[in-house]
């Protein structure tokens, strides 16, 4: 079965730049979707098809990707960014794909 | 704008058949995918399935003999139903609106979940 592995953690002090990958075979065929996830609430889509941001998620959130891993860049992170952070990803024998999720804390 | 309302029993006996509603309110379940998506306590995301305004559904394949998802256009309610619930099925159910394009399909809008037990 396909399978999208990320860190459990990653760390960053507050205003600094923070990054999370994501890496699946041959992800770089497919497109990458990450999803921000605050305590208590529902995901919310941040990035769609590698690098693009819905209507009215803040410009420090970017997305890329290279070879097989898909990467997640907040720029200047904040305390709200304070969250878990899903990449997913559209296989065509499976259909949808959640990363098992990275935990981002601001320092 | 759009809104996603998810509602059921909150508890499920084991072996018993788990079924959520959700309402969905600022548009017609008739233009888009609809997925359903929990999430068991303390852990990460899983995708149940989908179903498009046709009546076409695709399941994940670990659930796909268990699950049942549909949807009522008058009501503009979709539904999903879970045969033979076991304690590893407690999860938080989100419905969630779909969009996709040529390669990609992603979750644009959120239900608030439904927290489901399965206990006897």
């Amino acid at each position: 079965s396909y399978e999208l592995t990320q860190a459990p953690s990653v760390s960053v002090s507050s205003g600094q730049t923070a990054i999370i990958t994501c890496s699946g075979d041959n992800l770089g065929d497919k497109y990458a979707s990450w999803y921000q996830q605050r305590p208590g609430q529902s995901p919310l889509l941040i990035i769609y098809e590698d690098s693009k941001r819905p209507s009215g998620i803040p410009e420090r959130f970017s997305g890329s990707i290279s070879g097989n891993t898909a990467t997640l860049t907040i720029s200047g992170a904040q305390a709200l960014d304070e969250a878990d952070y899903y990449c997913q990803a559209w296989d065509s024998r499976q259909a949808v794909v959640f990363g098992g999720g990275t935990r981002l804390t601001v320092l | 704008q759009v809104q996603l309302q998810e509602s059921g029993p909150g508890l499920v006996k084991p072996s018993e058949t788990l079924s959520l509603t959700c309402t969905v309110s600022g548009v017609s379940i008739t233009n888009y995918y609809w997925s359903w998506i929990r999430q068991p306590p303390g852990k990460g995301l899983e995708w149940i399935g989908y179903i498009y305004y046709t009546g076409s559904t695709n399941s994940n394949p670990s659930l796909k003999s268990r699950v049942t998802i549909s949807m009522d256009a008058p009501t503009n309610q979709l539904s999903l139903r879970l045969s033979s619930v076991t304690a590893a099925d407690t999860a938080v159910y989100y419905c969630a609106r779909c969009s996709y394009g040529s390669g990609w399909y992603v979750a644009d809008h959120w239900g608030q979940g439904s927290l489901v037990t399965v206990s006897s």
